[in-house]
């Protein structure tokens, strides 16, 4: 099987733009979780859908958004981009989310300058 | 959310053992203990997860106190590339059961030498 894919891998933005990534879970993963990595923060929780819906939230401002299609692709946007905002963005899938393993693609990372 | 505390760093002679520790002394009777690993900011690999009993596969041994407050990954005979960094993460569901999110710390950095 395939194993999860993101794109693009790197990506270079000026501050007040906005981005979007994408993500494509592993065959017959319905959840899809996404994280953000930085050297301050370290690895944290964005958001997780299932289903075409929302499911879980982390603790990030509304400028962090995301949607998920019904092929369980999924994306996740950023607007009014912050210099801050520089990261390796991660996305993972599983099964159902609901006590299963995640597998997480490589990440696609974000210079914002 | 149950926290877990790991060792910021740790090394290891290549072809020996590495056992990383963790504690997780407030986790609850429902949440697994999950290990991941992560090699120069590529993504996340996962490792082996338990809930109370030692597990084993083909990349490592977890090793679970009784009282399930602390944990040991153990990487049998490591190699140069096992040089990463580790987490080691409570996994927590929402109370209703539907859907989670993975925790992770700032995670141990392993260093296999020659």
């Amino acid at each position: 099987k395939a194993g999860v894919t993101q794109t693009p891998r790197y990506l270079i933005k000026t501050r007040g733009q906005q981005v979007t990534l994408s993500c494509s879970p592993i065959s017959g993963h319905r959840s899809v979780s996404w994280y953000q990595q930085t050297p301050g923060q370290g690895l944290q929780f964005l958001f997780e859908y299932f289903s075409e819906t929302q499911r879980n939230k982390g603790n990030f401002p509304g400028r962090f958004s995301g949607r998920q299609f019904s092929n369980s692709r999924s994306e996740m946007n950023v607007s009014t981009l912050e210099l801050g905002d520089s990261a390796l963005y991660l996305c993972a899938s599983s099964p159902t989310g609901v006590g299963d393993t995640q597998y997480f693609g490589p990440g696609t990372r974000l210079t914002v300058l | 959310d149950a926290k877990t505390t790991q060792p910021t760093s740790m090394d290891c002679a290549e072809g020996r053992a590495a056992n990383l520790p963790c504690n997780h002394s407030t986790i609850s009777g429902n949440e697994y203990v999950y290990w991941y690993r992560q090699i120069h900011s590529q993504g996340p690999q996962y490792i082996i997860h338990g809930l109370k009993n030692n597990e084993t596969n083909e990349m490592a041994s977890l090793i679970i106190t009784e009282d399930r407050k602390s944990s040991t990954l153990i990487l049998p005979h490591a190699t140069l590339r096992d040089t990463a960094v580790y987490y080691c993460i409570v996994r927590v569901l929402r109370l209703n059961n539907q859907g989670g999110k993975l925790i992770f710390g700032q995670g141990t950095e392993l260093s296999v030498k020659p």
